[in-house]
C-alpha cells in the first residue's frame, strides 16, 4: 500500500530554532507539494516540485522558509528561524501527474 | 480567480441516512476534481478523482458527480455510518495553474448512532 510518509509527526521547538520536515513521496510520483493547514487560514500551498525541479514557492515566506528535493525519494521543508506564527500542521502531497494528489499524515509543529 | 464553495459547512444526520455534499466552482476550466476526507488531527485521504471528461465516479458507497458546465460536483454517501463522520473537502485542478489544487473550506459531517 503506497503512501506518502512524513517525519517527524510532531515537533515542539522554541522560537528561533531551525526546523526541518521531511517527506518521502510515493515511488514513481513526479510531483511533490508542501501545504500548511491552520484553523484560521485552512490549507495553503507553500511550494511544489515537478521532477524534483521547484516550480512555484510563492506561497512561502522566503526569508525563513526553504524547500528542496535532494533526490526523488526525499523532499524537505526548512524553517529558520522559526516563529510562533509558524505553528501549524504541514502536509506533503505527491502525485503521478498534475491532476491528482495523495497526502501524507502531516507534521504538527508547535513553536513556543 | 477560481473559487470553490462547499455547502453546507456542517451537517448532522442519523445513521442510515444518505449524505449529499455539494461543491461549486466558479471557473469551468478544470483539469480534474478530487474529493478528500479528513479526520480530526489526521491527513487528507483521497476518496474519488473525477476527470473533466467524466460525469461521475463510484467507489463502494460513495458516488461523485461532476457537471463542469454549471460548476458543480456532488458527493453522495449511501447508508451513512458513524465512521463516516469527518470533514469532506472538494478540490479542483484549474487548467491554468499546473498542478495547483484549489480547495473548498469543507463540510463537517457528523453521523449519529
Amino acid at each position: 500500500d503506497a503512501r506518502v510518509t512524513q517525519t517527524p509527526r510532531h515537533k515542539v521547538t522554541e522560537m528561533g530554532q531551525e526546523v526541518t520536515m521531511r517527506c518521502q513521496p510515493i515511488l514513481g510520483h513526479n510531483t511533490v507539494f508542501w501545504y500548511r493547514q491552520t484553523m484560521m487560514q485552512g490549507l495553503e500551498l507553500l511550494a511544489y516540485f515537478r521532477n524534483r525541479a521547484p516550480l512555484d514557492d510563492s506561497g512561502m515566506p522566503k526569508d525563513r522558509f526553504s524547500a528542496e528535493m535532494p533526490d526523488a525519494t526525499l523532499a524537505t521543508l526548512k524553517i529558520q528561524p522559526s516563529e510562533p506564527r509558524d505553528s501549524a500542521v504541514y502536509f506533503c502531497a505527491s502525485g503521478p501527474h498534475a491532476g491528482e494528489q495523495f497526502f501524507g499524515p502531516g507534521t504538527r509543529l508547535t513553536v513556543l | 480567480k477560481q473559487e470553490v464553495t462547499q455547502i453546507p459547512a456542517a451537517l448532522s444526520v442519523p445513521e442510515g441516512e444518505n449524505l449529499v455534499l455539494n461543491c461549486s466552482f466558479t471557473d469551468s476550466a478544470i483539469y480534474n476534481l478530487q474529493w478528500f476526507r479528513q479526520d480530526p488531527g489526521k491527513g487528507l485521504t483521497s476518496l474519488l478523482l473525477i476527470q473533466s471528461s467524466q460525469r461521475e465516479q463510484t467507489s463502494g458507497r460513495l458516488n461523485a458527480s461532476l457537471d463542469k458546465s454549471s460548476g458543480r460536483s456532488t458527493l453522495y454517501i449511501a447508508a451513512s455510518q458513524p465512521g463516516d463522520s469527518a470533514t469532506y473537502l472538494c478540490a479542483v485542478f484549474p487548467t491554468d495553474s499546473w498542478g495547483k489544487l484549489q480547495f473548498g473550506a469543507g463540510t463537517q459531517v457528523v453521523v449519529t448512532p
